[in-house]
């Protein structure tokens, strides 16, 4: 297993259009997490999910932002409507639902709105 | 509501030199702090986590250091080398699962 992967790397796309990114987890890993940073500051909280289950949603999540891990395997992030200032790398991050347990993250998802 | 504090917000030292990254935290009933490190447009890599009942971990030149009581969480990079050149990112886990990030220290170590 060669780790979190996220595709795509980079997403540019106009304003008002709608983007999906997908992040594929270490396989073993029951636990998903999505992150959003902006330049300059830390990863902040978006979602996650243990298993298929969506557990936690953050308050600052629009409508706008829905995820899905439909088969407890892999999960998509969907941004509706986009704004300029959903411009932000989006991370992935999976984990065993454990106490005292390793995240790992993925390289981002760099995502641009012009 | 956790927060976490990470202070300098940047750091530039010569290549050699001992230093120590901090880490605070304002909700001591966490289950463990992780240090990550991130290089430029890149994601996070894990360096160290340090359960709640730890008092410190190490691997190779980093040691991680954890006070709970005062919450507080030290890095230190023994004989820093330019490729050590990143941000570093303390984590801490609580109840609620998700970990919360401080907003990094982006240290340069010149050659």
């Amino acid at each position: 297993d060669t780790g979190v992967s996220q595709d795509p790397r980079h997403k540019i796309t106009k304003r008002g259009q709608n983007v999906t990114f997908r992040c594929d987890p270490i396989s073993e890993h029951n636990r998903l997490y999505w992150y959003r940073q902006t330049l300059g500051q830390g990863p902040e909280f978006l979602t996650y999910f243990q298993n298929e289950a969506q557990l936690e949603k953050s308050r600052l999540l629009s409508d706008r932002f829905s995820a899905e891990r439909p088969k407890g395997s892999f999960s998509t992030l969907e941004i509706q409507r986009t704004e300029q200032g959903d411009s932000a790398m989006y991370l992935c991050a999976s984990s065993l639902a454990q106490i005292n347990t390793e995240a790992f993250f993925g390289q981002g998802t760099r995502l641009t709105v012009v | 509501k956790q927060e976490v504090t990470q202070i300098p917000a940047a750091l530039s030292v010569p290549e050699g030199e001992n230093l120590v990254l901090n880490c605070s935290f304002t909700d001591s009933a966490i289950y463990n702090l992780q240090w990550f490190r991130q290089d430029p447009g890149k994601g996070l890599t894990s360096l160290l986590l340090i359960q709640s009942s730890q008092r410190e971990q190490t691997s190779g030149r980093l040691n991680a250091s954890l006070d709970k009581s005062s919450g507080r969480s030290t890095l230190y990079i023994a004989a820093s080398q330019p490729g050590d050149s990143a941000t570093y990112l303390c984590a801490a886990q609580g109840g609620s699962e998700k970990l919360v990030f401080g907003k990094g220290t982006k240290l340069t170590v010149n050659p």
